[in-house]
């Protein structure tokens, strides 16, 4: 079936930073991919999506883009912030009716 | 503010007993979605409904039970606790049913079983 794996954290960085995370896929057809934020003591939060190959999704400063050849949709933001630490996660649906989510990545930005 | 309500926000219990999770989904909103997310298991869909029918079945188990009432809101029974039922529990929901676009999650239920 469908799946996303992402790199496992976690991922400690410095403000202003670079930071990467990377996301696979495997499916059939053609999924929708989203990146989800999940702060502290908070629910999930839509970060940016992408619906088709080559969209590039962007939101806050973050960015991925939706590669079928790699199949790899990889989250990046060029700067991070504190306010930036949170678990990420990727994920595609997996038919019209739910989405499947890859394990999370810790961030932990450092002032 | 999501938009999506969930209570009661934490819920301590004790093994073998029952309890019931609610969710009033965005206004506008069709679909609600149930998932469970652990430290073990991340983040596993249990159930979908759209306009008071059942539309998918995930990884819930038989102890656990859900409804989507005429108002919308739904509610997740969870039935014979066990330990490992200690989770965070979280609706989602979505205008059409579909995921095309992703869903809009509300803030979980933590649930502590002792």
């Amino acid at each position: 079936g469908n799946s996303v794996t992402q790199m496992e954290g976690p991922v400690t960085l410095s403000e202003e930073a670079f930071l990467t995370i990377n996301c696979t896929y495997t499916a059939t057809g053609y999924p929708s991919l989203f990146w989800y934020v999940q702060y502290p003591g908070e629910g999930l939060q839509l970060l940016l999506k992408a619906t088709k190959a080559d969209d590039k999704g962007s939101n806050k400063g973050f960015e991925a883009t939706y590669r079928k050849e790699t199949t790899s949709f990889h989250l990046e933001k060029g700067s991070v912030q504190v306010s930036d630490s949170a678990v990420y996660f990727c994920a595609l649906n997996s038919n019209d009716y739910k989405l499947s989510f890859g394990a999370g990545t810790t961030v932990t930005v450092r002032a | 503010d999501s938009g999506v309500t969930q209570t009661p926000k934490h819920l301590i219990t004790a093994t073998g007993q029952r309890v019931t999770l609610r969710c009033s989904p965005r206004s506008g909103d069709l679909s609600v979605y149930w998932y469970q997310q652990s430290l073990d298991q991340g983040l596993q869909f249990l159930i979908q409904y759209y306009n008071g029918e059942e539309r998918a079945k995930g990884n819930i188990l038989e102890r656990f039970s859900a409804q989507q009432f005429p108002d919308l809101h739904s509610e997740l029974n969870l039935s014979s606790l066990e330990l490992g039922d200690s989770a965070l529990y979280f609706c989602a929901s979505s205008v059409d049913g579909r995921s095309n676009y992703g869903y809009t999650f509300g803030s979980g239920t933590r649930l502590t079983v002792v």
